[in-house]
């Protein structure tokens, strides 16, 4: 069956630029998982959402990101106004259950953004 | 808040010698997982452990959750070229406490496997 898939797969974006970075989770799933994950580290919890509702958003690094799951499926993560620093890979996971970190986390391959 | 810390960050292995990663954690953890991370991959679930002192096999792998709950150690059997990528164990909870969802990851530990 299908997997987490993500887009685009990888972007490169001038200091400054908005950037929006999409998942498409399992069908079903009800928790959804954005990290981080810079290179030769593991990844980084950024937000996570239950369904539509973002449940914990406490590892957004800054008001500069934003992530939204409007219908409980597809979701996006917007960097406004990129700087350096946010270059990373961008994972999203997700779970079948509400019981968000007892379940086996599915992982997409991932955006690799690269801001110049 | 909790910390996942992970020893040792490389490791160099001739094939058919064992593997052993830890995994330590500054707080008493209600489950652990472990993920693998082939290069250029993503995170693939291997297993979860959840009880003091549990032990889990997958073939040349075994698992184990200590009687604390506050450590783990995943430990491979006569490695292959196909064990070759970055182990990672996560455990629940992070910076925000109470009401927290994270899965805090470990920085991994590398995995080099010589023919």
């Amino acid at each position: 069956g299908a997997g987490v898939s993500q887009s685009p797969r990888y972007k490169v974006a001038k200091r400054g630029q908005d950037v929006a970075l999409r998942c498409d989770p399992i069908s079903g799933h009800v928790s959804l998982f954005w990290y981080q994950q810079a290179l030769g580290q593991g990844p980084e919890f950024l937000t996570y959402f239950q369904n539509e509702a973002q449940l914990d958003k406490s590892g957004l690094p800054s008001d500069r990101f934003f992530a939204e799951r409007p219908e409980g499926s597809v979701s996006t993560l917007k960097i406004q106004r990129t700087q350096q620093e946010d270059s990373a890979v961008y994972l999203c996971a997700s779970s079948l259950s509400r019981l968000a970190f007892y379940n086996e986390q599915f992982f997409g391959p991932g955006t690799r953004l690269t801001v110049l | 808040g909790q910390q996942v810390m992970q020893i040792p960050q490389y490791q160099h292995v001739q094939e058919g010698e064992d593997f052993t990663t830890y995994c330590n954690s500054s707080t008493t953890l209600s489950n652990i997982q472990w993920y693998k991370q082939r290069p250029g991959g993503h995170p693939v679930f291997l297993i979860q452990l959840v009880k003091s002192g549990e032990v889990k096999k997958q073939k040349r792998l075994t698992f184990q959750f200590g009687e604390a709950k506050k450590n783990s150690s995943l430990h491979i059997t006569a490695t292959q070229t196909t064990d070759v990528g970055t182990y990672f164990c996560a455990g629940p909870g992070g910076y925000s406490g109470a009401g927290s969802y994270q899965l805090t990851f470990g920085k991994g530990t590398k995995l080099s496997v010589i023919p």
